[in-house]
């Protein structure tokens, strides 16, 4: 596709259950990042990829998320046993090489946990 | 560590010029300046960069200090659809094992 592509757009789950959020990245780029966004508060890192293999986890906020991705290519971040202040956008995009500086961000999926 | 300072919030009105000033006191040689904004509800979209020079795109022109401290982004006419956060952020391109790392940014809001 043209850009980075996320779904759900938007995901309304339960306290408890797990949650799984996908990331399609532009065709070709190697690096990919999550960022989550809670209301009304700025962008948070969480984990970028390159390629397969995630050099930097530190932004994960607990073990309860984790995140892969497979062939290069899709992505996928998994909240298990959902809080509440979980709610919140989760952004992906994607970049030609990591550490490159046009960064491309997809819609984001809202997640609402109650 | 967003390593930029920028002002919380601003105002212009609807036509006139947007000069957004952004601190980065601490910026090392090989760090260029990134500009993006994200309009509500949307993902951020970048602007537009630079490294020392002054750097003009459709969107907007980026002005930087001589001694690359400061800089200001700059929106010459304003719209409406201008009202957005918009993120200061320094950076090495393509140093692997890196990400973007955002700041507050400052709120642009735009009136007619």
């Amino acid at each position: 596709g043209a850009g980075v592509s996320q779904s759900p757009s938007n995901k309304v789950t339960e306290k408890g259950k797990d949650v799984e959020l996908r990331c399609d990245p532009i065709s070709g780029h190697t690096a990919l990042y999550w960022y989550r966004q809670s209301l009304g508060q700025g962008l948070e890192f969480l984990i970028y990829f390159q390629g397969n293999s995630a050099p930097d986890k530190s932004g994960l906020p607990s073990d309860r998320f984790s995140a892969e991705r497979t062939g290069g290519s899709v992505s996928t971040l998994t909240i298990q046993r959902t809080q509440q202040e979980d709610s919140a956008v989760y952004l992906c995009a994607s970049s030609e090489a990591s550490g490159g500086g046009f960064v491309y961000f997809g819609p984001g999926t809202r997640l609402l946990v109650l | 560590d967003a390593k930029t300072t920028q002002p919380p919030s601003m105002d212009c009105a609807e036509g006139r010029a947007a000069n957004l000033p952004c601190n980065h006191s601490t910026i090392s040689g090989n760090e260029y300046v990134y500009w993006y904004r994200q309009i509500h509800s949307q993902g951020p979209q970048y602007i537009i960069h630079g490294l020392k020079n002054n750097e003009t795109n459709e969107m907007a022109s980026l002005i930087i200090t001589e001694d690359r401290k400061s800089s200001t982004l700059i929106l010459p006419h304003a719209t409406l659809r201008d009202t957005a956060v918009y993120y200061c952020i320094v950076r090495v391109p393509y140093q692997a094992g890196t990400a973007l790392i955002f700041g507050k940014g400052t709120t642009l809001s735009v009136s007619s």
